[in-house]
């Protein structure tokens, strides 16, 4: 089965940070772009942040340049967001997603999402 | 920046139902491909793809779903709705960075 499951959420001050982890299985992850998605509480969504197979290329949003930071670990598997300087319109739920068609940037599957939720 | 229409939708079961997306840019890549996918996301679960290019089925989605459209103009359209359809569906653009999605169209039984 294609999993993606999110992990390293949680409550975080103003100006914080966290790092959350995404693990991989089911697919060939080091053949994926992968990508970070969020979503508000009640809102729509929010492409964040995506990255190359091999990590030579990554790309962000503008409100979160300079602050948040994409890497992976194609041996474990794994998808991480480095979050800095973290800010109370990041709160939300932040999906990793597999970019299964990569040309267009079709998202499948999708985890099942983590909360970070800013605030003091 | 990816404007849908309607923002919300009742649906009668059985009944046809389209919903609209149109795009501040041209969509289509030089490939003939229109890059625009279509996700749904249903009541306390993550979205899910439907539709990738504009029009091809993502694996395991019925054929009542089907995308339509080309250029700035797109219509996701099912032919028959089914209880389980209620959620809300996006668009999204994937011709260029940063990706954007539209702002959602909630659709609910009558």
């Amino acid at each position: 089965d294609v999993q993606l499951v999110e992990s390293g959420g949680g409550l975080v001050p103003p100006g914080g940070s966290v790092r959350l982890s995404c693990a991989a299985s089911g697919f060939s992850f080091s053949t994926s772009w992968m990508s970070w998605v969020r979503q508000a509480p009640g809102k729509g969504l929010e492409w964040v942040a995506n990255i190359k197979e091999d990590g030579s290329e990554k790309y962000y949003v503008d409100s979160v340049k300079g602050r948040f930071t994409i890497s992976r670990d194609n041996a474990k598997n794994s998808l991480y967001l480095q979050m800095n300087s973290l800010r109370a319109e990041d709160t939300a739920f932040y999906y990793c997603v597999r970019e299964v068609v990569a040309a267009t940037h079709a998202f499948d599957p999708w985890g099942q999402g983590i909360l970070v939720t800013v605030s003091s | 920046v990816m404007t849908q229409s309607p923002l919300s939708l009742p649906v009668t079961p059985g009944e046809p139902a389209s919903i609209s997306c149109r795009s501040s840019q041209r969509l289509l890549h030089s490939n003939g491909y229109n890059y625009v996918n279509w996700y749904l996301q249903k009541p306390g679960q993550s979205p899910q793809l439907l539709i990738y290019f504009g029009s091809n089925r993502a694996s395991g989605v019925p054929d009542r779903f089907s995308g339509s459209g080309s250029g700035t103009d797109f219509t996701l359209s099912i032919s028959r709705v089914e209880a389980e359809d209620v959620g809300v569906y996006y668009c999204m653009q994937g011709l260029g960075l940063p990706l954007s999605f539209g702002g959602g169209t909630r659709v609910e039984i009558k």
